[in-house]
């Protein structure tokens, strides 16, 4: 079945860090993937996502590119702020796997802290 | 506009009970998905409903159901509790489904003991 495999955390960078974290997956589909992100108290939204192979998502300074080739979804920022500190999750959405029935499959979650 | 809601927000109940939790979509959703949080297996998908209908359905035994009103208010229900079912349950809601942006609510804490 579909899975995503997520970086351990926890993540600890120092503000204006470069930041990535690894996601691939395995669908014998063609996903649409997404980076989640919950922030202290609030609940999970979408920071961005991709639905076909080359495109490249972004949001907030943040960019993920869908990579079939090595399926993997990286996220990535050139420079962190205290602010981004959260708990990121990869996910993915497959229908054709499933014979039409359309799961959403998520990573472990990754919590990024990011130190004045 | 309002967000998603639920409820309650927290919530403890013990062994063999049955529990029903609420989700209140952004009005003009007709999608509304819930999902179960915890910190062994993380993020797992429950069911979607759209229009009424379950759509959509994830890996849980049939004590998990739900339903959906024609308002698109959602409920899920879960009978002859387990100390495993003890979890953050998260209902989010969108336009047409689970390939596009969902909004989700803080959820409703379920303690069993």
């Amino acid at each position: 079945g579909d899975s995503v495999t997520q970086m351990e955390g926890p993540v600890t960078l120092s503000e204006e860090a470069f930041l990535t974290i690894n996601c691939t997956y395995t669908a014998t589909g063609y996903p649409s993937l997404f980076w989640y992100v919950q922030y202290p108290g609030e609940g999970l939204q979408l920071l961005l996502k991709a639905t076909k192979a080359d495109d490249k998502g972004s949001n907030k300074g943040f960019e993920a590119t869908y990579r079939k080739e090595t399926t993997s979804f990286h996220l990535e920022k050139g420079s962190v702020q205290v602010s981004d500190s959260a708990v990121y999750f990869c996910a993915l959405s497959d229908r054709a796997a499933n014979f039409g029935n359309e799961k959403l499959t998520f990573g472990t979650g990754t919590r990024l802290t990011i130190i004045p | 506009k309002a967000g998603v809601t639920q409820t309650p927000r927290y919530l403890i109940k013990t062994r063999g009970q049955q529990v029903t939790l609420s989700c209140s979509p952004i009005s003009g959703h007709r999608s509304v998905s819930w999902y179960q949080q915890t910190p062994g297996q993380g993020l797992q998908f429950l069911f979607e409903y759209f229009s009424e209908t379950q759509r959509n359905k994830g890996n849980f035994p049939g004590r998990f159901s739900g339903r959906q009103f024609s308002n698109s208010r959602s409920e899920m229900n879960v009978s002859t509790l387990e100390l495993g079912d003890s979890a953050l349950y998260l209902c989010a809601s969108s336009f047409r489904g689970l390939g596009e942006k969902l909004f989700f609510g803080s959820g409703t804490q379920l303690s069993v003991l």
